[in-house]
């Protein structure tokens, strides 16, 4: 059964801090991973990985694949009160989306 | 700049009621899905249609139906609504074919008395 697995399940840091998401997944097909932001609505999207150790990159925000180890990692750094929100991994598996339970991330002032 | 229009945003409905969540989207993607998102689950996968006229049973499909009549629209029934399926409800799109990100309508919260 494909599964996806992140962690923490939540975490709650001081604004500044560097915090690191992560995703591991074991699915039958791998075609890629997407990371999501949530806060109060929709998901919104982040980055897509398909590639081993290629980071993307946005800003504060950077994520890496290794399709080896099968996991992923979402890092975040010097935070800001504006990153608090769930943060939701997918897998894509023969073109079905498989999701984690998120990471609640909480930055307090 | 619609994107994927959801609605009604809040819902109220009585146990044994019959509604329809309603979704569309104009990015012509052939891909649509319905998920509900519950506390500490992540987002499960209700129906999900590839196509006008083809549709598909998810990871949790029993209460729901979907019809996909045109490439745009993707109404999701409840056919008697029971206290378990009080959620929030996602519709969600894509482009058929590898490497396509998910566009999220702005999502439903049902609560079911």
């Amino acid at each position: 059964e494909d599964k996806v697995v992140q962690s923490p399940l939540s975490l709650v840091v001081h604004e500044g801090d560097t915090v690191t998401l992560n995703c591991s997944y074991e699915v039958t097909n791998f075609r890629s991973l997407l990371w999501y932001k949530q806060e109060k609505k929709a998901p919104t999207f982040l980055f897509m990985l398909t590639s081993s150790g290629i980071e993307k990159k946005s800003g504060r925000l950077s994520s890496i694949l290794d399709k080896k180890e099968l996991f992923s990692i979402l890092n975040i750094t010097a935070t800001q009160t504006g990153d608090s929100a769930v943060y939701l991994c997918a897998v894509d598996s023969n073109y079905q989306l498989i999701w984690g339970a998120g990471t609640k991330l909480i930055i307090k002032p | 700049n619609a994107g994927v229009t959801q609605t009604p945003k809040f819902q109220v409905l009585k146990t044994g009621q019959s509604m329809t969540l309603q979704c569309a989207q104009d990015m012509n993607h052939e891909y649509m899905s319905w998920y509900r998102q519950d506390p500490g689950m992540g987002l499960r996968l209700i129906h999900y249609s590839v196509g006008a006229g083809i549709t598909d049973q998810g990871e949790v499909p029993n209460g729901y139906n979907v019809s996909r009549s045109t490439t745009e629209d993707f109404p999701l029934r409840l056919l008697s609504a029971a206290p378990s399926q009080t959620s929030v409800y996602f519709c969600a799109s894509r482009k058929q074919g590898m490497n396509t990100e998910a566009f999220f309508g702005q999502g439903t919260r049902l609560t079911v008395v």
